[in-house]
């Protein structure tokens, strides 16, 4: 397996532009993660799935920001509109099953708003 | 809600001296305990993690941790560095009874080796 793959690497957008960032996890795995890494707050968890199902998205910052997973191989983290502190790297992960001990991250998406 | 605290934000060591990250929790029950390394550039993987048993947990590439329950740590140690351990370091902790769900990360020690 290729791992958990997002795309894409990098993105720079304008402020008030609508972002989209994608994620393909690791094929039969049941959890996918979205984080947010910025060098003020860390690693912060935004919202995560089980079987395609949202289970909490309280990390969400604002309504700006919404989330989906419409099958069990693709899930897509989306921004509209875009601002500038939304500038972070966001990561997703995926997980097998709950009783798993390894979360599998992918490479990451750096994002600038300017 | 669990929350990790690390306290070195930066540390600068040279070639083969020692190293200890502190890492500490709070949670009011039985957790489970990560830590994640991030080399420049890349993405973040799993270096040890402890579930239960031993508290003294040994991972890849000479890392080991510590779990001290009185004292809500799992600082991680390595006796001799290399320029190679270069990278940030991210302690992190769930619920027990979550497996590997929602882990909650600290804030990151970016350790800097130099040669």
């Amino acid at each position: 397996d290729a791992g958990v793959i997002q795309s894409p690497r990098h993105e720079v957008t304008e402020m008030g532009q609508e972002v989209t960032l994608r994620c393909k996890p690791i094929s039969g795995h049941d959890y996918l993660f979205w984080y947010r890494q910025t060098m003020m707050r860390g690693l912060e968890l935004l919202i995560y799935f089980n079987n395609n199902v949202p289970i909490d998205d309280s990390g969400m910052p604002e309504d700006r920001f919404s989330a989906k997973m419409p099958n069990a191989s693709f899930s897509t983290l989306k921004i509209q509109p875009s601002e500038p502190r939304d500038s972070a790297v966001y990561f997703c992960a995926s997980v097998g099953n709950r009783g798993d001990t390894e979360a599998f991250f992918g490479q990451g998406t750096r994002l600038t708003v300017v | 809600a669990q929350s990790v605290s690390q306290h070195n934000h930066h540390v600068i060591l040279s070639e083969a001296a020692s190293l200890e990250l502190g890492c500490n929790y709070s949670y009011g029950g039985t957790v489970n305990l990560f830590w994640y390394v991030q080399y420049p550039g890349q993405h973040l993987q799993l270096l040890l993690k402890y579930f239960s048993g031993d508290p003294l947990v040994k991972g890849i590439k000479g890392f080991e941790a510590e779990f001290i329950k009185s004292k809500f740590s799992f600082n991680l140690r390595k006796p001799s560095v290399q320029w190679s351990d270069t990278a940030e370091y991210f302690c992190a902790v769930n619920a027990a009874n979550f497996g590997n769900e929602k882990l909650t990360f600290g804030t990151g020690t970016r350790l800097t080796i130099i040669p």
